[in-house]
């Protein structure tokens, strides 16, 4: 069964330094988001991209980060300058529309 | 603006019992909602969905949730519990208006223990 691959699975980082945290969405889906999980707290919504650019954002997602799909089959999110509180797990998703979500298994992202 | 609500950060029940979950949204607009499990360490998988037709839905393991309009809610069930059911729980609403975002909103999550 197809399913959505994110690498590294576990990134550290210094603080200032830039990271991009990768996804291999299912192969048919259009619809492609990134979502963040503190540890301890809840998921929350960080940008979703459809037909090559992005439809949505949170206040979450500033000018520190950015995302790609720069090959028709990875999608990135590029963070610029690490802050400590940056420190989370990022989950990858990808769909075909109808509000289904199928989620990577995280990048656990953490910065010293 | 699309909330979650979950009572109940942590339920414990022995192996064997019922298992309830609750979940209380709110939206303007008709809902999808949704339940994700989340083992330790891993990823979140989809348990069940709710997109307007049936409003009792039978998801993987065992679960089923009923959304109940006039109560606002998605409680998720189990009759029986097993061990193998430990794990953090999540509820989520998505606006049901087929826009190109669906994103999710999540509930602050439910640690379910099962006692042997």
């Amino acid at each position: 069964e197809p399913e959505v691959t994110q690498t590294p699975s576990h990134q550290v980082t210094q603080m200032g330094q830039e990271v991009i945290l990768r996804c291999v969405p299912i192969s048919n889906h259009l619809y492609f988001y990134w979502y963040r999980q503190i540890l301890g707290q809840k998921v929350e919504f960080l940008v979703s991209f459809y037909n090559n650019e992005i439809s949505e954002k949170s206040e979450i997602f500033d000018d520190q980060f950015s995302v790609e799909r720069p090959d028709g089959s990875n999608f990135t999110l590029k963070i610029r300058s690490t802050k400590l509180e940056d420190s989370a797990m990022y989950f990858c998703a990808s769909g075909r529309g109808g509000n289904e979500q199928f989620f990577g298994p995280g990048t656990r992202l953490t910065v010293l | 603006a699309q909330s979650v609500t979950q009572l109940g950060s942590h339920v414990s029940v022995s192996e064997g019992a019922l298992v309830l979950l609750r979940c209380n949204y709110s939206s303007s607009v008709p809902p999808y909602l949704f339940w994700y499990v989340q083992y330790p360490n891993q990823g979140l998988q989809l348990l069940l969905k709710y997109t307007s037709a049936a409003t009792l839905v039978k998801g993987i393991n065992g679960f089923e949730a009923e959304f109940k309009k006039s109560e606002t809610s998605f409680h998720l069930t189990k009759p029986s519990a097993h061990m193998s059911d430990a794990a953090e729980y999540f509820c989520a609403v998505s606006e049901a208006n087929g826009g190109a975002t669906n994103k999710l909103i999540f509930g602050t999550g439910t640690l379910l223990a099962v006692q042997p």
